[in-house]
């Protein structure tokens, strides 16, 4: 399979709910990491998963946390979700950590209210 | 002051015109990327640079390590270029740091 797919693409949540968001890496690439994008703003790094272990995260919280499965898919889980958590979730993989090849999922764009 | 900082935060265009995107950063860094963002989210990576320059078809991108610059040209540009284009810095190998992005407009 090529490329990256991310789902949902859109979804709704309330204050203090929980929301897993899903990523399917592209096949072969072993390394997958998070960003979040707020509304005119740069991608913040979350963290990044390299096989199946956290291999370095940015500045959110714990309750922002991370799965990486054998079969090149992942997921972002944010609990106690808050207004400002409200953005868009990019993932990119790559077949290994730093390697030149980087490939981005289309994000899932996420509304609390 | 951001990491990385690109310049002009905005550009409209015309048709056909060479356009220059500018990124400074005050890190240091192991590569730098040049993305290319359209509307709905998807990212394309459109260049990694750790040295000197590259070239993909229209698209040109620079950079002088020794200045903490580069720069993004496009030549005879074209409306379906218009899109956010992001410089980020690799900072070892987890983690990219980004700029705020230029939003290109080229009109017809």
């Amino acid at each position: 399979e090529t490329g990256v797919t991310q789902s949902p693409t859109h979804l709704i949540k309330t204050r203090g709910q929980q929301v897993t968001l899903r990523c399917s890496s592209q096949s072969g690439h072993n390394t997958v990491s998070w960003y979040q994008q707020a509304l005119g703003q740069g991608p913040q790094f979350i963290f990044q998963y390299y096989r199946e272990e956290e291999n370095g995260r940015g500045n959110f919280p714990p309750r922002f946390s991370g799965l990486q499965f054998p079969n090149y898919s992942s997921e972002l889980n944010v609990n106690a979700l808050e207004l400002d958590d409200s953005a868009l979730y990019l993932c990119a993989s790559s077949p290994a950590p730093g390697a030149n090849v980087l490939t981005f999922g289309a994000g899932s764009r996420l509304t609390v209210l | 002051k951001n990491e990385v900082e690109q310049s002009p935060q905005n550009l409209t265009a015309q048709e056909g015109e060479f356009i220059t995107i500018n990124c400074s950063y005050s890190v240091g860094i192991s590569a730098l990327h040049w993305l290319q963002q359209h509307p709905g989210g998807g990212i394309v990576s459109l260049f990694m640079l750790s040295s000197g320059k590259k070239k993909h078809g229209r698209l040109i991108a620079t950079i002088n390590i020794q200045e903490k610059h580069s720069s993004l040209h496009i030549t005879a540009s074209h409306p379906r270029d218009s899109a956010v284009y992001i410089c980020a810095v690799s900072q070892g190998a987890q983690k990219l740091v980004f700029g705020q992005g230029t939003r290109l407009t080229i009109n017809p």
